[in-house]
Order: structure tokens, then sequence, then C-alpha cells
């Protein structure tokens, strides 16, 4: 079972409807969750964190957690075409020596279309 | 523009060369990353430093020599890579106290003659 899995996609969605997206994590002592956005050639953008159990809203992103299903989703509402990009969930542990182990799943690719 | 700044954006080098990747943020955070990135593949972490110690390594080869000179700056040393090293390689950055987001720069796209 790998660590962090999500759907590779393609996701197709038309521009202004929900785009979901789903992850889960086999770890159970992961403490912080996060959504990375990366368009094709960049970097990794933090576009959303989520620390404990429920929903977490910033604009048109909503992130959920469940713990206790080691589940992570995120909904972008009225999706548009600039939000096509591979969206990476990424479960954080703290290591005991210092720093943080964020591992990521392999990435959702989101197309939004006309 | 990121916060985190890498250079150089690209290079190239052959097998035998030797180089270096720089990192440099100012935002305070007293923990440091290397990633490597493949294509269509999420990133892989290689290294972190905290307060300037390294506190992980993730079994990476050693012509792959990272270095913390201080809290702001962090280097990897290139020497004697192979084809299969070609890839993206970022560096994060996070305040090392609690559960902290990592903030990459822009990377360094290697490729290996």
């Amino acid at each position: 079972q790998k660590e962090v899995e999500q759907n590779s996609g393609p996701l197709s969605v038309p521009e202004g409807a929900i785009a979901s997206l789903n992850c889960t994590y086999s770890d159970r002592v992961s403490q912080s969750f996060f959504w990375y956005r990366q368009y094709s050639g960049k970097s990794p953008e933090l576009i959303m964190s989520i620390y404990s159990n429920g929903d977490k809203e910033d604009g048109r992103f909503t992130a959920q957690l469940n713990k206790a299903s080691q589940y992570v989703s995120l909904l972008i509402r009225d999706s548009q075409p600039s939000d096509s990009a591979t969206y990476l969930c990424a479960v954080n542990r703290y290591i005991t020596g210092g720093g943080n182990k964020l591992t990521f799943g392999t990435g959702t690719q989101l197309k939004v279309e006309l | 523009d990121t916060e985190v700044t890498q250079t150089p954006k690209h290079l190239v080098m052959g097998m035998t060369n030797k180089k270096s990747l720089k990192c440099e943020q100012h935002m305070g955070h007293r923990a440091m990353y290397w990633y490597k990135q493949k294509a269509k593949k999420p990133p892989e972490l290689m290294f972190v430093y905290s307060y300037e110690k390294l506190s992980i390594n993730e079994s990476v080869p050693s012509r792959f020599s990272p270095e913390c000179p201080n809290s702001s700056l962090l280097n990897l040393h290139l020497h004697a890579l192979q084809p299969e090293d070609s890839a993206l390689y970022l560096c994060a950055s996070s305040q090392d106290n609690g559960p902290p987001p990592q903030h990459f720069g822009d990377g360094t796209r290697l490729s290996i003659l």
C-alpha cells in the first residue's frame, strides 16, 4: 500500500463546476496535511493546509480532513481554466531530531474545460 | 516569484563534472530540504537540515553531498552524476516548530549528458 494515494486522473470538469480531489494516507501518526498545485514545468505551490478534522475554506478552495478514515479532500468551486494543473496531496510527519517529512501522493491532473 | 531562491535555474553537466546547486531563504526558517522530481512523478525527499544539522538522509547516493553553511543557505554538491540523475531539484524551507507547511523554490532543472 502506498503511503499517500491519489487518483492520477485526468479529472475533467466544465468551467464553473466543482472539482473534487481525493487522497488517502496510511500512516496514522501523520499530523498535518497539505494540498499543492503544480503547473507543468513549475515547482509545487502551497494552496491549502489542514491540521484538524473538519472543513477549512479559503476562497474557492475547501479542504476536508477525516483522520478516522485517513482521508483528505480538496474541493474547488467555480473551476476556472487556470485551475488546470496537477494537484499534489502531501502528508507531514515531524521527525525526531528536527524537520518535517512530507510524503506526496502521485498527484491528480485536473483539466477545466471551456 | 517565491521567497526561496534557487540558482541556477538550468544546469547541463557532464558525468565527470563537479557543480553545486544553491538555495537561499530569508524567512527565518530553520529547516531546509532538498527534493528530486522526475517528470510526471511527485517530489521525493532527499535531505532535511534542521538548525543547520543534517537530520534526514533518505539513502541518497554519495555523489550528492548536501551542505548547510548557515540558517539561510543550503547547497547541494554534485559529482560524477549519472544520466538518470537528470531531474528537477527542488529546495524548500519551513519553520521548525509545530506543523509548518514547506515553501518551495522554483527549482533547478538538471540535465546530465
